[in-house]
């Protein structure tokens, strides 16, 4: 399968720590990335192959996988941290991209 | 710092055409396999397609819902990535970015309306 699954939302209190998962096949082969997309903005990566960090990226957002499924974790969780997340990774042959179907956070 | 501005979205009639256009800046244009991402409104991104440097051939990739329809190109001599669209549908509707996964421009509105 070349899907990816997601919440649809999630709604955690600031401080809090939030967990979105990704599921699928293809993770257990290829890398996943992850994007944060603020209402009216364009996605900003947050994470990439799996666990790797952009550096203008606060050390609150981490990365994990497991089989086929990978992890965002949001550490104390901020306001600003209220946005749309999406997954990303390739087919099976590492060509094609997939996203997941993105998950809301809101941050009560 | 890496900058990527798209430009060429516009309102077209259904089974109408459009090339939109994608500047780059601040990176080694030649040396980037870049994508087209589109989001229609109020839902998720989309993956569109691809191209890859030249120097691994320029192979394009695309997406089932636009295959036959679309078609990217690439100017690395003026750092620029195209997106031509032929045959429009209404749900082809959508912001279009274009990427190499790292960055992200603000993207460029399509609106296909009959």
């Amino acid at each position: 399968s070349s899907e990816l699954t997601q919440p649809p939302s999630m709604s955690v209190s600031p401080g809090q720590t939030a967990r979105i998962t990704c599921s699928g096949d293809l993770l257990s082969r290829q890398y996943a990335f992850w994007y944060q997309q603020k209402v009216g903005q364009a996605p900003k990566l947050v994470i990439f192959v799996d666990t790797e960090r952009p550096p203008d990226i606060p050390e609150r957002f981490s990365g994990s996988t497991s089989g086929t499924t990978v992890t965002l974790t949001i550490s104390g969780v901020q306001p600003e941290d209220e946005a749309d997340y999406y997954c990303h990774s390739g087919d099976a042959g590492g060509t094609l991209w997939v996203f997941g179907g993105g998950t809301k956070l809101t941050v009560l | 710092e890496v900058q990527f501005v798209e430009s060429g979205g516009a309102l077209v009639n259904i089974g109408g055409s459009l090339t939109l256009s994608c500047e780059g800046s601040g990176l080694t244009f030649m040396n980037a396999s870049m994508s087209w991402v589109r989001q229609a409104p109020g839902k998720g991104l989309e993956w569109v397609g691809r191209i890859t440097k030249k120097i691994e051939g320029g192979r394009t990739d695309y997406a089932t819902p636009v295959k036959g329809r679309f078609t990217i190109s690439r100017d690395d001599a003026k750092n620029r990535l195209f997106l031509h669209m032929t045959d429009l549908k209404a749900g082809d509707t959508a912001m279009y970015y274009c990427t190499q996964g790292m960055h992200w421009g603000q993207g460029t509105l399509v609106t296909v309306s009959s």
